[in-house]
C-alpha cells in the first residue's frame, strides 16, 4: 500500500516569505509526527498529532511555526516570516496509534521529506 | 531524561566484514529503543525495536542488536556487509510519558568493494 507522502519534495523561498509543507499519512493511521532534520543531524521532533489535535507540540522552535490536521488525515506545517535557519529537511511520520500499545512502542512510518532552502 | 549517543559519526567497512555500529543510551530505567537507517534519497526505515521481551533483538536485512543494561548500549551489528547496507543508521530512544523521538546524530556507514 501507499506510504506517507510528503509535498512539494523540494522548496526555495525567500527570507520573510510564507511557506506550507503538506504530509499525507499511511491511511487509517491516527499518529501524525512532524520532524526537522539539519544537514549531519538527526531528526529533531518537532510536533505530534492524535487524531485531529496536536497532542504534544512542545518541539515547535517559535510561534513561526505552526501545524494543523484538521480532519485527522493530511497534516500542514506553516513556516510565517522564513529565516536562513530554517533551512533543513522537514520530516513526517505517521503511526498505527500514538505511543504505548501493549507495551511497547510504535513503529513510525517516515515520509521521504520537504528540502526547504531559505535565501 | 532519556538521550542516545551514537560514538562513530563514520564507520568504513569492506564488503563481507562484520559492521559494528555503537550506541549508549542514557535513561534511568530499560527504554525501549529502535534502530532507524535512512539510505539516500529515502524515508526513514525501521531496522528493529528492543521492548524488554528479548535482549537480544533481530531486524530486517542481517542486522541485530543487543540490549545491555550493565553498558547503557544498544550496538548495531552484522556478521557481513553488502555495498547495499551503505547508508546513516540512527539509533532512537522514546522520552518516557511522551510520544517524542530522541534521534542520536547519526552514524554514516560506508561499504567499501
Amino acid at each position: 500500500g501507499a506510504g506517507v507522502s510528503q509535498t512539494p519534495s523540494n522548496k526555495v523561498t525567500e527570507k520573510g516569505k510564507y511557506v506550507e509543507l503538506r504530509c499525507d499519512p499511511i491511511s487509517g493511521h491516527t499518529a501524525l509526527y512532524w520532524y526537522r532534520q539539519s544537514l549531519g543531524q538527526g531528526p529533531e521532533f518537532l510536533i505530534y498529532f492524535q487524531g485531529t489535535g496536536a497532542a504534544d507540540d512542545s518541539g515547535l522552535p517559535n510561534d513561526r511555526f505552526f501545524a494543523v490536521r484538521p480532519e485527522g488525515s493530511v497534516s500542514t506545517l506553516k513556516i510565517q516570516r522564513t529565516e536562513r535557519g530554517d533551512s533543513a529537511v522537514y520530516l513526517c511520520a505517521s503511526s498505527s496509534n500514538g505511543g504505548i500499545a501493549g507495551g511497547s512502542y510504535n513503529e513510525q512510518f517516515f515520509g521521504p521529506g520537504t528540502r526547504l532552502t531559505v535565501l | 531524561a532519556q538521550s542516545v549517543t551514537q560514538l562513530d559519526s563514520h564507520v568504513s567497512v569492506s564488503e563481507g566484514t562484520p559492521v559494528l555500529l555503537r550506541c549508549n543510551y542514557s535513561s534511568s530505567y530499560s527504554p525501549s529503543l529502535f534502530w532507524y537507517v535512512q539510505h539516500p534519497n529515502k524515508g526513514l526505515q525501521l531496522l528493529l525495536k528492543y521492548t524488554s521481551a528479548a535482549t537480544l533483538v533481530k531486524g530486517i536485512n542481517g542486522f541485530e542488536a543487543e540490549f545491555k543494561k550493565s553498558e547503557t548500549s544498544f550496538h548495531l551489528t552484522k556478521p557481513s556487509a553488502h555495498m547495499s547496507d551503505a547508508a546513516e543508521y540512527f539509533c532512537v530512544v522514546p522520552t518516557s510519558g511522551t510520544y517524542k523521538y530522541i534521534f542520536g546524530t547519526g552514524t554514516r556507514l560506508k561499504v567499501l568493494a
